[in-house]
C-alpha cells in the first residue's frame, strides 16, 4: 500500500514542544519529507530525512525516523505562533512509479 | 534564485469549460509535477514532467492533462470542468523529482473554482 497517515489536528500551547507524528506503509521509502503550508499559501518544504537516518536536527526541527515502525516524527521546540500551519508528511516511494505520497496534513493550532 | 511561479492565482469556470494552469520551475530544474489539492482528498499527485517528457502519471481522468516545454515550463490543463474539479493545483520543481533527497519546490499553487 502507499498510505501516508497522520492525525488531522494537534493543538499545542505556545512555548511548548509540538511533536506531529506520521506512519507510513510502504518499505521501499527512501525519503521522507516535512511541508508546511500556510493559510492560502504553498507548501514549503521544512526538512527531509533519509531513510538509513534515524534522527535529524535543523535549529528547532528534529526529526525521529523509526523504520521498523514505519514511523515518522517532527518536533518543533518552543513553538511559536508564526508555526500555526498545516504540516505534510510525505514519502518517496521508489518500488513503483517513483511517486512522492502526501499525508493529509496535520493542521498545528498555537494556544495562547 | 526566482520560486516556482503559478498562474494565474485565482480563477472561476463554469462546469464543461476547459482551463489552462501554468508553472514555470526555478531556473535549472528539469522535473516539474503537479498536485490537486482538496480538503477532503489532501494532496493528490497528478503527474510529473521531466525534459518534456511525462514520467509519472496519478489516478485521474483523461480530462486532466499536461504538458512540458523546452525550457521547462509546464502547463496542466482540465477540459470539461466538474464541480468536483474545484481545488488549488500545486506545481513542484526540482532538478531530478526528488531523486538523492534534492529539495523539492512548491509554488504558491492556482485556486480553481468551479461553479
Amino acid at each position: 500500500g502507499e498510505d501516508v497517515e497522520q492525525s488531522l489536528f494537534l493543538s499545542v500551547r505556545e512555548g511548548d514542544s509540538s511533536v506531529i507524528n506520521c506512519t507510513y506503509t510502504d518499505s521501499s521509502s527512501t525519503y521522507l519529507y516535512w511541508y508546511k503550508q500556510e493559510p492560502g499559501a504553498g507548501l514549503q518544504l521544512l526538512t527531509y530525512i533519509f531513510s538509513n537516518m534515524d534522527m535529524k536536527q535543523d535549529q528547532r526541527l528534529t526529526v525521529l525516523l523509526n523504520k521498523k515502525d514505519k514511523h515518522l516524527s517532527l518536533r518543533i521546540a518552543d513553538t511559536q505562533t508564526g508555526d500555526s500551519a498545516i504540516y505534510f508528511c510525505a514519502e518517496r516511494v521508489w518500488n513503483r512509479d517513483d511517486k512522492i505520497i502526501f499525508g493529509k496534513g496535520t493542521r498545528l493550532h498555537i494556544l495562547p | 534564485k526566482a520560486g516556482v511561479t503559478q498562474t494565474p492565482r485565482y480563477l472561476i469556470k463554469t462546469r464543461g469549460q476547459q482551463v489552462t494552469l501554468s508553472c514555470s520551475p526555478i531556473s535549472g530544474h528539469r522535473s516539474v509535477s503537479w498536485y490537486q489539492q482538496t480538503p477532503g482528498q489532501g494532496l493528490q499527485f497528478l503527474f510529473e514532467y521531466f525534459s518534456e517528457t511525462q514520467r509519472n502519471k496519478g489516478n485521474f481522468p483523461g480530462r486532466f492533462s499536461g504538458r512540458q516545454f523546452s525550457n521547462s515550463r509546464s502547463e496542466m490543463n482540465v477540459s470539461t470542468l466538474e464541480l468536483g474539479d474545484s481545488a488549488l493545483y500545486l506545481c513542484a520543481s526540482s532538478q531530478d523529482g526528488g531523486m538523492s533527497g534534492n529539495t523539492i519546490y512548491f509554488g504558491e499553487g492556482s485556486w480553481l473554482t468551479v461553479v
